[in-house]
């Protein structure tokens, strides 16, 4: 069945620039999706690429994608505190529903 | 203004209750969701309902309703608790079923 996947935690140093990867299995995905949540919140979308994109920039944030590999990576210049969260990959599949990764924790050493 | 606004924030309850979690949304969409993340924040969806109708209904027990009275409102009724239920429940909404979501700020239901 339809599957994504990402590693559970990731650790830079504050000024660092970070990579949070996902993988899909779907190849018929629109649109891929990364949605931030901080502690005690719900999930805010971030960033988003149609299919048909290789890469998408939107100030610190930038989002690539392989579709050939089905990987998806959202890098973030400069990371901040601020940016402490779990970071979700989503997929929206064949049949329009979302597919979400497992997310990703962004931890953020001074 | 808060877009999509469930109550309670928190949820502390006994086994066997049976309690209720509301959701509103002013964004005028379509289409709203109950999502439930366990602690490992793993994020899964129970319902889906568009146009106050059921599109989505996942294996989730019947001990779960979902009641959509009109387009901005899902509410979520849950029978005879289980400690298993114990869970983070975000509403969400989206302008159609393939448009981004927009989530609440969850639910933290504790059943003792």
């Amino acid at each position: 069945g339809e599957d994504v996947e990402q590693s559970l935690f990731l650790s830079v140093r504050e000024g660092d620039s970070s990579v949070i990867n996902c993988t899909y299995t779907d190849s018929s995905s629109t649109y891929l999706y990364w949605y931030k949540q901080e502690p005690g919140a719900g999930l805010q979308l971030l960033t988003y690429i149609f299919s048909n994109m290789d890469m998408k920039q939107d100030q610190r944030l930038t989002v690539l994608l392989n579709k050939k590999d089905k990987h998806l990576s959202l890098r973030i210049a400069d990371t901040q505190t601020g940016d402490s969260a779990i970071y979700f990959c989503a997929e929206r599949g064949s049949n329009y529903q979302l597919i979400w990764g497992a997310g990703t924790k962004l931890i953020i050493k001074p | 203004d808060t877009a999509v606004s469930q109550t309670p924030k928190y949820l502390v309850t006994q086994m066997g209750n049976d309690k209720s979690i509301k959701c509103e949304q002013n964004l005028g969409h379509d289409t709203m969701y109950w999502y439930k993340q366990d602690s490992k924040k793993f994020l899964k969806i129970m319902f889906s309902y568009n146009n106050k109708e059921l599109i989505i209904n996942e294996t989730v027990p019947n001990r779960f309703s979902p009641k959509s009275p009109d387009k901005a409102h899902l509410n979520l009724h849950i029978n005879s608790l289980e400690l298993g239920d114990s869970a983070v429940y975000f509403c969400a909404s989206s302008q159609g079923e393939s448009e981004k979501l927009f989530f609440g700020s969850g639910t933290q239901l504790s059943v003792l």
